[in-house]
Parts: structure tokens; sequence; C-alpha cells
């Protein structure tokens, strides 16, 4: 299995507080990706990172920001947490710039926004 | 712009039954494309991908995809299904040069029936 670790695996969190969700790998991989899923949309992304400190925005970026200041972390922070964020949100990452190349996701972080 | 479409969000085969589960990109070139299983509560599994090497690809748990050029299509097939291939199951595709991008269909629940 690859070495990625999502943490909080759960939260429960009220509106307009801010949420920052952690992605750790150990495999030294250079991109990482947080995708949120929900019923009928599949995975969605919401933003990626192809080096330390050099992210950019995915298709559902609005109200997500994100940083990446060590190869091995990559955080997801929800600014002022809304009902439409409660969701499940996956981190992936991904060895090479090859399009070949598949991605190795964590076990997954189950947000509800009350 | 790429897009995958999976054909069902759900689908139900009996225990020793056919599985085929449909996929359908929509690209201008032809991308590399994957299966990922996702179990309940877990994160996404690579079964198989097409990397234009062969187009019938074979995958883990017996599982096997062909990518028909002419019918834009990758669907996974699998001759006997278990009780433990009920998951749901997700097609997706990348372009060459499209580094960063992955795109998912919404992904077929596979329900089996003893």
């Amino acid at each position: 299995d690859a070495g990625i670790t999502q943490s909080p695996r759960h939260k429960v969190t009220e509106t307009g507080t801010p949420v920052t969700l952690r992605c750790h790998q150990t495999e030294n991989h250079r991109y990482m990706y947080w995708y949120r899923q929900d019923p009928g949309h599949g995975l969605r992304l919401i933003h990626y990172s192809y080096g330390v400190k050099d992210t950019d925005k995915g298709e559902v970026s609005d109200g997500y920001s994100v940083s990446r200041s060590k190869t091995e972390d990559f955080l997801l922070t929800l600014e002022s947490a809304t009902s439409s964020q409660t969701s499940v949100y996956f981190c992936a990452i991904r060895e090479d710039a090859g399009a070949l190349e598949e991605q190795y996701f964590g076990p997954g972080t189950r947000l509800t926004v009350t | 712009a790429q897009s995958v479409t999976q054909l069902g969000s759900h689908v139900s085969v009996s225990e020793g039954a056919l599985v085929l589960l449909r996929c359908n990109y929509s690209s201008s070139v032809p991308p590399y494309l994957f299966w990922y299983v996702q179990y309940p509560n877990q994160g996404l599994q690579l079964l198989l991908k097409y990397t234009s090497a062969a187009t019938l690809v074979k995958g883990i748990n017996g599982f096997e995809a062909e990518f028909k050029k002419s019918e834009t299509s990758f669907h996974l097939t699998k001759p006997s299904a278990h009780m433990s291939d009920a998951a749901e199951y997700f097609c997706a595709a990348s372009l060459s040069g499209g580094y960063q991008k992955v795109t998912f269909g919404i992904g077929t629940k596979l329900q089996v029936i003893p």
C-alpha cells in the first residue's frame, strides 16, 4: 500500500468555521491532489500540487485553499465551512508527470458541516 | 476537453454471472484510461490501466477491460462475479501532456446477489 495518511478521518464542524485537512505521504512523490467525492458526481478535483509551494486550482476550488511547505504534506483548508462542503475528501499522490501514471489514494476524510 | 461517461450508476448481477461495467470517453485524442475500485469506507485502488501497449488489459481480481477506439469505450468485465466484487467502480482518463489532470466518471455501484 502507498504510504498515504489523512487526518482527521472524521470531522463534524459548524458553518462558518475554518477547517484544515491534512494529507501526509511517505513515498516522496512530487504530485499531490485533493478531491471531493459526492454521490452522482464521482470525484472532482479541488486543488493539486506539482512540487513544494507549487499548487494550482482544480474544477471545484471555490472556498478552498491549499498549502504545501514540505514534499510529504499537503494541506486543504476550508476557509469558512458551508453545508455544501459536506463531503468525503480524498488525497491522492502520483509519482511522475506522465499521463499514464496511476494515482494512489488515501483512506479519505468524512467531513460534515452542520 | 475530455470527459468520461459511465452508463449505469447501479448494476446488479447474480453471483457467478458476467460483470459488465460500461465506460465511454470523449476526447480529441485517445487518452490513457484507468479503472479504479472503491470498497466501503476506503480510498480508490487501481484495478487496471490502458497505456496503448495492448487493447485488452488484464487487471487484478480477474477483471479485464478492452479499449475500442472506434467506439471510444473501455468497458470492464469479469466472467464470474464473486460476492467480494461488490464495490463502486470508477473509470478515469488522462491525456498525454495533461500531467495534472485525471477526469473521473461518476462511478458504478456493483451489487452481487447471492
